[in-house]
């Protein structure tokens, strides 16, 4: 069982299309983390978010957290190939058995056609 | 700066067969992660230390699954005997947790192929 469901799990677009990625939960989380990863290699942080409500930029992508910390969104503006890869959106929860684990999602299957 | 480390990079072996999996975290952090990611169950946790300690091993698939943390420096994860079902990608991953939680840092993965 997830406890961090992903939708869509594949998206393809064309170069210059906007998308948004969901990530949804029924548990509350005391962070939320995105990573992207590319074939070969193993996921990178892009952005951390901590409070309800936050919205953090990355140049043409916006991450938002949901005010009661269940749920994260990202939204890619004008999509490049270079965004091609696998999100993975992943949540913190502040229980001492647990500090420091993250719970993945299945994650969502980016593809930019040029 | 070097990240974390793992070897080897690729590991073909038949039925049957020992595999270990090596990792060197970051200097300095204090928990390592093992997990294991495959198209059918994307990326899931197996075993995470902290300060060397086995903090959670439910993820272990079953006996034939064991792992070590010896030093701050190291860690493997074995695999006797290996079944063709343990074919997958191996990540190992370090932090640095604290009272807010920790950002994990990967490594390139080990690519497994158990024929």
């Amino acid at each position: 069982t997830q406890l961090l469901e992903q939708s869509p799990q594949f998206l393809s677009i064309q170069e210059g299309e906007n998308l948004t990625v969901y990530c949804n939960s029924s548990s509350v989380f005391s962070s939320l983390q995105w990573y992207r990863q590319e074939p070969g290699e193993g996921p990178v942080l892009l952005v951390t978010v901590v409070t309800g409500g936050e919205v953090k930029k990355l140049k043409r992508l916006t991450f938002q957290f949901g005010d009661a910390r269940k749920d994260s969104s990202l939204h890619i503006t004008a999509a490049q190939p270079g965004d091609t890869g696998l999100y993975l959106c992943a949540g913190a929860r502040r229980r001492g058995s647990t500090l420091g684990r993250l719970y993945f999602g299945r994650g969502t299957q980016l593809t930019v056609w040029p | 700066d070097a990240g974390v480390i793992q070897s080897p990079r690729h590991e073909v072996t038949e039925m049957g067969q020992e595999v270990t999996l090596r990792c060197k975290p970051i200097s300095g952090h204090n928990s390592l992660f093992w997990y294991r990611q495959t198209m059918m169950r994307g990326l899931e946790l197996l075993i995470y230390f902290n300060n060397n300690v086995p903090i959670d091993d439910s993820g272990m698939p079953e006996d034939r699954f064991s792992a070590k943390m010896p030093n701050a420096s190291f860690s493997t994860l074995k695999i006797q005997p290996s079944e063709p079902r343990d074919s997958a990608v191996y990540f190992c991953a370090s932090s640095l947790t604290t009272a807010a939680g920790g950002e994990q840092y990967f490594g390139p993965g080990t690519r497994l192929t158990v024929t």
